[in-house]
């Protein structure tokens, strides 16, 4: 089983700073997820990579699919409280489709 | 926006005892799973389901565990003789291809 490492495991910035969470893994990642969820809910997919070198953007979010497939980065701009959460990177694999999550990054906007 | 509803919220029950936890998946996905979360850990599959019989199952999924889908709309993960290392946020979803819907989850506490 694939183990997937976020980084940093907490982060807490002021409102209107910039930040970039990572999710590596030892080996090559099928396609990637990466999700966010708040306390008591489940996860929301934001994204889903399957290129290397592939980039995403949604609206101040930008994913980046690493070129070997083996990492990924999530960068935030001009963060805003409400994007405080959990944001767990997944990979998505075998026949039934299934996720193996990382640990996930804690972030913390404050206002 | 379509959603995957999870009943009860939250459930606590006594030690040996066993429990269902009900789940209605987007009515046109294909693939069911449950997913666990014991707190401060990480979110772990299941078990995935499709065209009515399992079709992946890790680990944790052992003898304890069963799923059912007995009717078109609902889907059904039954824990029996309960333990106290079972309590944790288990989080029902579905998907049509890459994209996976989690509902809310259930919390369940075993006493």
């Amino acid at each position: 089983t694939q183990l997937l490492e976020q980084s940093p495991q907490f982060l807490s910035i002021q409102e209107g700073e910039n930040l970039t969470v990572y999710c590596n893994s030892s080996s090559v990642f099928s396609s990637l997820q990466w999700y966010r969820q708040e306390p008591g809910e489940g996860p929301v997919l934001l994204v889903t990579v399957v290129t290397g070198g592939e980039v995403k953007k949604l609206k101040r979010l930008t994913f980046q699919f690493g070129d070997a497939r083996k990492d990924s980065s999530l960068h935030i701009t001009a963060a805003q409280p409400g994007d405080t959460g959990l944001y767990l990177c997944a990979e998505l694999s075998g026949s039934a489709r299934q996720l193996t999550f990382g640990s996930g990054t804690q972030l913390t906007v404050l206002p | 926006e379509p959603e995957v509803t999870q009943t009860p919220s939250h459930q606590v029950t006594q030690m040996g005892q066993e429990v269902i936890l009900r789940c209605v998946p987007i009515s046109n996905h294909l693939y069911f799973y449950w997913y666990r979360q014991i707190l401060g850990q990480k979110v772990e599959f299941l078990v995935s389901f499709y065209n009515n019989e399992i079709s992946e199952k890790s680990e944790i999924f052992d003898d304890q565990f069963s799923v059912e889908r007995p009717d078109g709309s609902n889907f059904t993960l039954k824990i029996r003789s309960t333990k106290l290392e079972d309590s944790a946020m288990y989080f029902c979803a579905s998907s049509e291809s890459y994209g996976y819907t989690f509902g809310s989850g259930t919390r369940l506490t075993v006493v």
